[in-house]
């Protein structure tokens, strides 16, 4: 069974500072992907990035990276001189490979919900 | 281009009452699904569908129903509302290789 751990549920971060979020995944498929998932007090949720299991180059996006190392199952994501803006719940998410149609279950961790402190 | 749609975007049913979430989508996705989120268990899976006549039981099928006529359309049905259903549904379609779109949610209070 796939499971997904953020062990961090709450966050306070005074904003500039730079912060980590921790996903830690548990899967036995050789071929999965990784999502990160932002919902804002608006509820909605936002896609940020996804990653195949064979790519585990990490990625900058502005003031978002993030380090995929297979060998520790994690896929963490940091953000860099933090916003007010970024406060939201952040979801790590596992999916799971559907063979023959090549669209996948997701599996979700439950959540880190940051709070930037201007 | 709308992505997926979700109505309503909140209702209250009473105990025992039906009622028909409706989900649509624009993007001719093959895939699509349903998950509710709860308090402090992230999101999870209720019923998917990988197209048209095709659907099968996710995580938390119990109490929901799914049926997919067309491509652009996964409706999902309370079919005796109960306080533990109380919770926000998210929508979602997919494509390969592509990523998931989420509809904005539907939050249902069950009392």
């Amino acid at each position: 069974a796939q499971k997904v751990t953020q062990a961090q549920t709450e966050i306070s971060v005074v904003e500039k500072e730079d912060v980590t979020l921790d996903c830690v995944y548990e899967t036995r498929d050789t071929t999965y992907y990784l999502f990160w998932y932002k919902q804002p007090p608006s509820g909605e949720l936002v896609f940020l990035i996804r990653r195949n299991s064979f790519d585990e180059q990490n990625e900058i996006s502005g003031r978002y990276s993030w380090n995929f190392q297979k060998s520790t199952s994690s896929f963490n994501f940091t953000i860099t001189a933090s916003q007010v803006v970024d406060s939201a719940v952040y979801f790590c998410a596992l999916s799971e490979p559907f063979l023959g149609f090549g669209n996948e279950k997701l599996t979700f961790g439950t959540g880190t919900r940051l709070t930037i402190i201007p | 281009n709308a992505g997926v749609t979700q109505t309503p975007k909140f209702q209250v049913l009473k105990t025992g009452q039906s009622m028909t979430l409706q989900c649509a989508q624009d993007m001719n996705h093959e895939y699509m699904s349903w998950y509710r989120q709860d308090p402090g268990m992230g999101l999870r899976l209720i019923h998917y569908s990988v197209g048209a006549g095709i659907t099968d039981q996710g995580e938390v099928p119990n109490g929901y129903n799914v049926s997919r006529s067309t491509t652009e359309d996964f409706p999902l049905r309370l079919l005796s509302a109960a306080p533990s259903q109380t919770s926000v549904y998210f929508c979602a379609s997919s494509s390969s290789p592509g990523g998931y779109t989420f509809g904005s949610g539907t939050r249902l209070t069950v009392v």
